[in-house]
């Protein structure tokens, strides 16, 4: 197994762009999802296969992965963005970041 | 769309047993390509796998639990159940249960279900 590696904490104003990374070193073979998770809530899917976005969800979401690095992007943060926000990937078992709290000032 | 729902003890004693159910709907839950799958989340922390069961009986467990968890399937109710044995405070969580689909995504999450390990 590997851990996934996510910043803590993440702080932008309304309208700028928040990128998000999640960072493994043997992560490049691997598939990544993105989840958000508001506080009480369960998690929701936002971003697959890297950069696949499930039907529902705003196309402000979005994923890439290069190398040992994955990337959430979320274009225009609105407040409605303020949650924490998971990486996870499967390698024979599967495998979370340990989330990063995204605050919109 | 498919739905779940968590259910059992809020509350279960140090070195006991927990027990679980998944109840499933609104899809069947011997989808193949599907693993059924629990994960909890302690107060104000992050995500952690537990373990997933396809339903030809095949499972998957996170190293990490010493192999304390057991996740079981029955088609017959569209449940799916977890117990964690000799339980401590440290497994106090909410649990969720969730399918992990084809995309190896987990795309469909329970409610989630808060259980407390105390005396």
């Amino acid at each position: 197994s590997f851990d996934l590696t996510q910043p803590t904490s993440l702080s932008v104003f309304p309208g700028q762009t928040t990128t998000i990374t999640c960072s493994a070193s043997d992560l490049g073979d691997k598939y990544t999802s993105w989840y958000q998770q508001k506080p009480g809530q369960s998690p929701l899917l936002i971003i697959y296969e890297d950069h696949k976005r499930p039907s529902g969800i705003s196309e402000r979401f979005s994923g890439s992965h290069s190398g040992p690095t994955a990337t959430l992007t979320i274009s225009g943060t609105q407040p409605m963005d303020e949650a924490d926000y998971f990486c996870q990937a499967w390698d024979s078992s599967v495998v979370f970041g340990g989330g990063t709290k995204l605050t919109v000032l | 769309q498919v739905q779940l729902q968590e259910s059992g003890p809020g509350l279960v004693k140090p070195s006991q047993t927990l027990s679980l159910t998944c109840s499933v709907s609104g899809d069947s839950i011997i989808t193949g390509s599907s693993f059924w799958s629990w994960i909890r989340q302690p107060a104000g922390k992050g995500l952690e796998w537990i373990g997933y069961i396809s339903v030809s009986g095949t499972t998957n467990y996170n190293a990490s639990l010493k192999s304390r968890a057991t996740i079981a399937v029955d088609t017959s109710t569209k449940q799916f159940s977890l117990k964690l044995n000799s339980v401590t405070a440290a497994d106090t969580a909410v649990y969720f249960c969730a399918r992990l689909g084809p995309q190896l995504a987990f795309d469909f999450w329970g409610q989630g279900i808060l259980v407390t390990v105390s005396s």
